[in-house]
């Protein structure tokens, strides 16, 4: 059964840092994976997929890498701002039905 | 396209009562999918339709828990009696078979609290 662990579980920074946050998985049989934003009370936004042929993604400040073999992804943001705070949710495509395994999330504070 | 819709956006129940949470895919997927969002398990899947069949309703908790496809614009996930531990966020998501990217496109939830 495939489990997608996200660390930190929570992360506090000062704006204008750079940051990373940490997912991995144990599965390595995956179609993509991609991370989602999720305000508070809110749904979830796409930030970024990675196709498992794939090493990384870029959108603005944001870049995702992804070591299939390794089972580990990574979310980079560049000179980060307080509108970034939000929780940062993970997850991989497995199955034939290609269905979601979620990790738990990463809730990111950023401090003005 | 609209996007995948749901609705109702937020219901408050109390405990016993039924509870008809709705999803409208985008038009042409052939892959449906509810899951729940809770503090304590976080996002899990519940079911899965393709092709409006239910293929693996493996995560579905309970048996007061059914979801229905009548037709390929539709789908119902229903709860019968609700329960206080009930309450979560239940987001819809489709998906196209064909697709490359193998993305699915989710709704923006339904917030249920059951009192």
């Amino acid at each position: 059964k495939q489990e997608v662990t996200q660390i930190p579980a929570a992360l506090s920074v000062p704006e204008g840092e750079n940051l990373v946050l940490n997912c991995s998985f144990t599965d390595s049989a995956i179609y993509n994976l991609q991370w989602f934003r999720q305000d508070p009370g809110k749904g979830l936004t796409s930030l970024l997929l990675i196709q498992s042929s794939q090493r990384e993604q870029t959108s603005g400040r944001l870049n995702a890498s992804l070591d299939k073999s390794s089972g580990r992804s990574t979310l980079y943001i560049a000179a980060s701002q307080p509108g970034d705070s939000a929780t940062y949710l993970c997850a991989v495509t497995t199955g034939s039905a290609r269905q979601l395994t979620f990790g738990s999330g990463t809730q990111l504070t950023v401090l003005p | 396209d609209a996007g995948v819709i749901q609705s109702p956006r937020h219901e408050v129940t109390e405990m016993g009562q039924e509870v008809t949470l709705r999803c409208k895919p985008i038009s042409g997927h052939d892959y449906l999918f509810w899951y729940r969002q809770t503090m304590m398990r976080g996002l899990e899947l519940l079911i899965y339709f393709n092709n409006n069949v239910p293929i693996d309703d493996s995560g579905m908790p309970e048996d007061r828990f059914s979801a229905k496809m009548p037709n390929a614009s539709f789908s119902t996930l229903k709860i019968q009696p609700s329960e206080p531990r009930d309450s979560a966020v239940y987001f819809c998501a489709s998906r196209l078979a064909g697709s490359a990217s193998h993305e699915q496109f989710f709704g923006p939830g339904t917030r249920l609290t059951v009192l």
